[in-house]
């Protein structure tokens, strides 16, 4: 089935950068819609940014501007810089894959463990 | 607003059946949803897509007692023969091109 692995969670200083990336292993990205959905302590799960498999991105309210999301296929990894960072983006950040190949709208169907985001001075 | 609404807990013996509910606001009520169950320390699993009609889509290796029915804007989990390592949270999402993904509130559900 393969499975998706997070990496670059840090502790940065508000108004910092960081970028986080997906790579996936058993199985190809590509052709997938991808996305970081995070989750801040004791709070439900809320999607923040998704990328096409034609490479097209859309934002939350709450990230745009801010984040950028971005995809290299040719690497089966998917990545999203994080700038001006506040304490409200401090959240475990998980990447999700939909359901099927080649639909942008669809359900969230693999999910990688987690990386954590602490935005703290 | 467009909203998922999700009661805040659940709770059933082991053993037991319980049915958790995800509402869908009004004017949405023929959208798909998805359920996804979250254990502390772990990341998401994606359990099932359920269609308006009652139809759906399970992920790889859900166990059969997890099932998933429709009924107007309301879509529902039903986990029967409750055991322990079913405590956790659990989500609905829907999406659509104009809503993009939205996630409901979350259940969390015990058993007792």
């Amino acid at each position: 089935e393969g499975q998706l692995l997070e990496s670059g969670g840090a502790l940065v200083h508000p108004g910092g950068s960081l970028r986080l990336s997906c790579a996936a292993s058993e199985f190809t990205l590509s052709g997938y819609a991808l996305s970081w959905v995070r989750q801040a302590p004791g709070k439900g799960l809320e999607w923040v940014t998704t990328i096409s498999p034609s490479g097209r991105s859309y934002y939350a309210e709450s990230v745009k501007g801010r984040f950028a999301i971005s995809r290299d296929n040719s690497k089966n990894s998917m990545s999203v810089e994080m700038t001006s960072l506040t304490v409200e983006d401090t959240a475990v950040y998980y990447c999700a894959r939909v359901f099927e190949k080649w639909l942008v709208q669809d359900a969230f169907a693999m999910w990688g463990q987690g990386t954590a985001v602490t935005v703290a001075s | 607003q467009f909203v998922l609404t999700q009661s805040p807990s659940a709770s059933a013996s082991l053993g037991a059946s319980v049915k958790l509910t995800c509402t869908l606001s009004s004017g949405h009520s023929n959208y798909a949803v998805a359920w996804h169950q979250k254990q502390p320390e772990r990341g998401p699993r994606f359990l099932m897509k359920v269609n308006n009609d009652g139809s759906h889509k399970k992920g790889d290796g859900v166990p059969d007692r997890f099932s998933g029915s429709s009924s107007g804007a309301e879509r529902y989990l039903t986990i029967s023969g409750l055991q322990s390592e079913d405590e956790a949270d659990y989500y609905c999402q829907t999406w659509s091109v104009d809503l993009l993904w939205v996630f409901g509130g979350g259940t969390k559900l015990t058993v007792l």
